[in-house]
């Protein structure tokens, strides 16, 4: 299995909303992380998981909150957006190597439109 | 600050032809590259890599070339075909670390 799997496809909330995105995969990746992507720009790295502790957090917003419960699953819980967060949201998975390249794995992503 | 850019926002090419698509990096300390490619509404797919210490890797039709010294990396595709039309980033990294500095894409439309 090769696949990191994102739900929901789409999501529309207003912005006294809750909801969470969710990503798996099988592949064994011990390192997880969340993209955002906005029209016409490159993904933006937001959080790092390695070994289910958060690495990275590139001074994302309160708002968004993640939350890696297993090696496999991995969730970004949203709270109070701001409609300027509508983008897509990317979840990727790979391999932990030190010192080595650690090729990237996407998924499909969860486009997000905050009213 | 931009460190990766692609300053192509787009190319079209003909099928069979050769697609070139540039890459260039400012910060020197990167030593691994890699090209992926994404259709609309999906994430990016991971096409080839090259580590620093190469001037080259082929895979198939595709193939990477890195030139250290110009801070310039290229994708060559041979041939290409209309399958591959879509968007394609550049990344640059340190191994060993997890970031990713993507370039901003570009458009690639391989005409029938």
């Amino acid at each position: 299995d090769t696949e990191v799997t994102q739900t929901p496809k789409h999501l529309v909330m207003g912005m006294t909303n809750k909801k969470s995105l969710k990503c798996e995969q099988h592949m064994g990746h011990r390192a997880m992380y969340w993209y955002k992507q906005k029209a016409k720009k490159p993904p933006e790295l937001m959080f790092v998981y390695s070994y289910e502790k958060l690495s990275i957090n590139e001074s994302v917003p309160s708002r968004f909150s993640p939350e890696c419960p297993n090696s496999s699953l991995l969730n970004l819980h949203l709270h109070a957006l701001q409609p300027e967060d509508s983008a897509l949201y990317l979840c990727a998975s790979s391999q932990v190597l030190a010192g080595g390249p650690n090729e990237q794995f996407f998924g499909p992503g969860t486009r997000l439109t905050v009213l | 600050d931009q460190q990766v850019k692609q300053n192509s926002p787009s190319l079209s090419v003909q099928e069979g032809r050769i697609s070139i698509l540039n890459c260039d990096y400012t910060n020197s300390m990167f030593d691994y590259f890699l090209w992926y490619k994404k259709y609309p509404a999906e994430g990016p797919t991971f096409l080839i890599s090259i580590s620093s210490i190469k001037d080259k890797n082929e895979d198939g039709r595709f193939t990477v070339f890195l030139n250290k010294s110009a801070k310039h990396l290229s994708l060559h595709i041979v041939p290409s075909q209309p399958g591959d039309s879509a968007v394609y980033f550049c990344a640059a990294t340190f191994s060993g670390t997890y970031k990713y500095i993507f370039g901003t894409g570009t458009r690639l439309k391989v005409l029938a």
